[in-house]
Order: C-alpha cells, then sequence, then structure tokens
C-alpha cells in the first residue's frame, strides 16, 4: 500500500516560470492538503481539498497559487511566475473521508528551489 | 486551534528514555493533543494522540496532566532514528469538514547522541 506520492521531489524554476507539484493521495483517501515550510519553520497550511472541490484555502496567497484535485488524477498545485520567496519545501497529506489522526498520513515533499 | 508551547531543543543519550514536553495552557474540552514528528528531509509522521487518559502504542507513550494544560511524549529509548523535530498540535475534535487542518508550530528539535 504506497503512501502519499509526491513528485517531483526536487524542482528549480527561474523567476517567472510556473511550477506544478504533484500530489497522489494514499488509496482510499479522499481528502488532500498542502502545506509549505520554509527553512527553519514549521508547516504552514494553504489549502485542503476533496475530489473536484475546495474546502478551506485560508492559507493560499491571493495571487499565484492555486490547487485542485480533479477526479482522476493526482492534486495539483500550481505556482505562476515563481519568485525567489516560493523557494521552500510543500508537503502534501491525504486522509479518509471525515479524517482521523492516525490516518493523516505526508508525503515526503517537494523541494522548490527558485533562482 | 489553541497554541503549544514547546522548548527549542533537547538532547538524549541512545538507549536512554526522553521527555519532550508541551505546554497547551488554553486548552479546550474538545481539543485532542497530537504529536507528529518529522525526521529530516521527509514530510510530517503521526505519533500518538489522546484526550484526557494517557496513551502508549509502539512509537511512544503520552502522559497528559490531569488539568489538560500541559502533556509529555515518552520516548522509551532514544534511537539514533528518533532524532528528529518533534511538534504537538491540538486539533478540534472535529476532524471533518473545515477543520481538516493541522496548525504545526516550530516543535522541539530532539538530538540523539551515540
Amino acid at each position: 500500500n504506497a503512501g502519499v506520492m509526491q513528485n517531483p521531489r526536487h524542482l528549480v524554476r527561474r523567476r517567472g516560470q510556473e511550477a506544478r507539484l504533484r500530489c497522489s493521495p494514499m488509496k482510499g483517501h479522499s481528502h488532500v492538503y498542502w502545506y509549505r515550510q520554509l527553512p527553519e519553520e514549521g508547516l504552514k497550511f494553504m489549502v485542503y481539498l476533496q475530489k473536484e472541490n475546495i474546502i478551506d484555502e485560508s492559507g493560499m496567497p491571493k495571487e499565484r497559487f492555486s490547487a485542485e484535485f480533479p477526479k482522476e488524477g493526482p492534486s495539483i498545485l500550481r505556482i505562476q511566475q515563481v519568485v525567489r520567496g516560493d523557494s521552500a519545501a510543500y508537503f502534501c497529506a491525504s486522509s479518509p473521508a471525515g479524517g482521523n489522526p492516525s490516518g493523516y498520513t505526508f508525503g515526503s515533499g517537494t523541494r522548490l528551489t527558485v533562482v | 486551534d489553541a497554541k503549544t508551547t514547546q522548548p527549542n531543543s533537547m538532547e538524549s543519550n541512545e538507549e536512554e528514555p526522553v521527555h519532550l514536553p508541551c505546554n497547551h495552557s488554553t486548552i479546550s474540552g474538545t481539543d485532542y493533543i497530537h504529536w507528529y514528528r518529522q525526521l529530516p528531509s521527509q514530510g510530517p509522521e503521526y505519533v500518538i494522540h489522546g484526550l484526557t487518559s494517557n496513551v502508549n502504542n509502539r512509537m511512544a507513550s503520552l502522559a497528559i496532566a490531569e488539568d489538560r494544560k500541559s502533556s509529555t511524549l515518552i520516548l522509551h529509548r532514544a534511537t539514533l532514528r528518533d532524532a528528529a523535530v518533534y511538534y504537538c498540535i491540538l486539533r478540534d475534535g472535529n476532524y471533518g469538514g473545515s477543520q481538516g487542518n493541522l496548525i504545526f508550530g516550530k516543535g522541539t528539535k530532539l538530538s540523539v547522541k551515540p
């Protein structure tokens, strides 16, 4: 039973380019969460999605960031026109419907570097 | 979600017990106490959770104060693989809906010496 899969593991983008981060939840999990972690900081919640629905995007920057979780395929976190401040580790987590703490599983993250 | 306070760092010797404290003086009656840990270059990993009673699992034990304003994560025999940042997080008992996100602080960085 594969865990939460994130790819790519490392991503380098030049300023102004787009970054696409992918997250495949655990089998049977229908809820996906995206977090961002700056160096030496704790994780910060960004967005919570269910299939085809954004449930809570209170942690998402208002511009340039978007997320989706289509009916088929992985969840995508998209960052347009990246800037150096977007450099961070981005983690995805998944849980089953209704949630429970032992079922909240994180991926290994995507480390985005903007040069 | 209420706030938690943890020491920035702690050191332990291998094979010895480790007690990681967490203060949460503003905890509400429906808040569960969760612990996650993050190994270097990895995502957070669930460790344990509890409400009022002490809890044990294969990874650790959780001791909760009677007034629930503090708790302690206990690793019974630290190994080098336990070196990680440990996060104490409070979360409302309603896991569904918009309560799905976790609020991470800076956690406690545990170093384990051989």
